[in-house]
């Protein structure tokens, strides 16, 4: 049961550029929806997340958009950097009854000079 | 701070022998978690711990995987017998535990178990 779907499997972008990494979900009773960084040999951590009842959430370089009627979210990264090279996840997370996240597929992104 | 402590972190071994990886969770956090991560996965969850509880366990293959968490600080998984397709990274998370934190939690290094 494939409750998160992610997109694209890999990206590339040019240094400086714009990094957008979507997620789509099947199930209306989620209450967060983080995105996770993984780098080669590491666990994943935790980047950003937001909640169902705001649309956008902005921390530095790294953007959430979140459309709940199409049950769609968002990673962008602004003026990417060879250092964002990494995987990244979504996830969606209920607290109600048995509390879970569930893991995207992930994104590996390169950004190249 | 220090963070989720696992070891060992590199494991290889013929199918069918046992296997055991060892978690410390990052200091006052109550819950603790146990993932599998296949090649160009997303984690899956095996096990959950709230303290010494486990409080979901469905995912967990109880033919063979067996997990325990005493005092409620570290945490061991075992395999017993192991399986070709058993080759994954394994993940152990804590979190501070209570309603709304679940999304917060935080990684260790993981386990590369190949089993050959």
């Amino acid at each position: 049961q494939q409750q998160v779907k992610q997109s694209p499997q890999s990206l590339i972008v040019q240094k400086g550029g714009i990094s957008i990494i979507n997620c789509a979900y099947e199930n209306t009773a989620f209450d967060y929806f983080p995105w996770y960084q993984q780098f080669p040999g590491k666990g994943p951590a935790l980047l950003i997340a937001i909640r169902p009842d705001v649309s956008e959430k902005k921390e530095g370089r790294f953007t959430i958009s979140f459309n709940k009627s199409a049950k769609q979210f968002s990673l962008h990264i602004m003026d990417s950097q060879p250092g964002d090279s990494a995987t990244y996840f979504c996830a969606v997370v209920s607290n109600f009854g048995n509390e879970k996240l569930t893991f995207g597929t992930g994104t590996r992104l390169t950004i190249i000079p | 701070e220090a963070g989720v402590v696992q070891s060992p972190r590199y494991k290889i071994i013929e199918k069918k022998q046992p296997v055991a990886f060892w978690c410390n969770p990052i200091s006052g956090h109550n819950t603790l978690y146990w993932y599998r991560q296949n090649l160009g996965q997303g984690p899956e969850l095996l096990i959950r711990y709230e303290n010494e509880e486990a409080v979901d366990d469905s995912q967990l293959p109880k033919d063979r995987f067996s997990a325990e968490r005493l005092k409620g600080v570290d945490s061991t998984l075992k395999i017993q017998p192991a399986e070709l397709g058993d080759s994954a990274v394994y993940l152990c998370a804590s979190s501070p535990g209570g309603q709304g934190a679940t999304y917060e939690q935080f990684f260790g290094p993981g386990t590369r178990l190949t089993v050959l």
